[in-house]
């Protein structure tokens, strides 16, 4: 139950295209879902976040959609562009200790 | 604002060895986090420190891993002995209160061999 799982484990995406990377959880007590971006060498870093009382939250080229009945949650890269390739991490949280429970990361290529 | 700093960027040790990691986290942050990083997956907590006292370590296996943060502020994380598969990415990160993001370290690559 304390689980995040992550979907694609890699992906390819043409240069403008959509990049499109989903994550499900089932405990219902998770209260903050970010985003996470890593480039090679760098520790992983915070992208975006979304809390469960919102649906949809946009920063600039990049959207969260969540889906509370669902239980799932997806990153949206719009226009991807070849900067943007580097690995991929949603994660959850819930409580004040706020430890974050990881999905397995996602590889994003964007083909020039 | 200065980033968190951790050191090496990278060790190699043969198993059976020791091996020490430190970090510097923000200035202000109270709460400091250690993770691992396995190739192709993603973080692992191993240990969490408000100021200068464990809030949680459920997942350091204590047999051979032990961390300190003294005085609150710097932190240190050492492997005795080493196993191979404790070869990884060792991250630190920092954060000012709870619930709230926090910011990572480039993190120290472990390879035993």
């Amino acid at each position: 139950q304390q689980q995040v799982k992550q979907s694609p484990q890699s992906l390819i995406v043409q240069k403008g295209g959509i990049s499109i990377i989903n994550c499900a959880y089932e405990n219902t007590a998770f209260d903050y879902f970010p985003w996470y971006q890593q480039f090679p060498g760098k520790g992983p870093a915070l992208l975006i976040a979304i809390r469960p009382d919102v649906s949809e939250k946009k920063e600039g080229r990049f959207t969260i959609s969540f889906n509370k009945s669902a239980k799932q949650f997806s990153l949206h890269i719009m226009d991807s562009q070849p900067g943007d390739s580097a690995t991929y991490f949603c994660a959850a949280s819930k409580g004040s200790n706020y430890q974050l429970i990881w999905g397995a990361g996602t590889k994003l290529i964007i083909k020039p | 604002e200065a980033g968190v700093a951790q050191s090496p960027r990278y060790k190699i040790i043969e198993k059976r060895q020791s091996v020490a990691f430190w970090c510097n986290p923000i200035s202000g942050h109270a709460t400091l986090y250690w993770y691992q990083q396995i190739l192709g997956q993603g973080p692992k907590l191993l240990i969490q420190f408000q100021n200068n006292g464990v809030v949680d370590d459920s997942q350091l296996p204590k047999d051979r891993f032990s961390a300190e943060r003294l005085k609150g502020v710097d932190s240190t994380l050492k492997i005795q002995p080493a196993k191979l598969e404790d070869s990884a990415v060792y991250l630190c990160a920092s954060s000012p209160v709870a619930n709230y993001g926090y910011t990572f370290g480039s993190g120290t690559r472990l390879t035993v061999v």
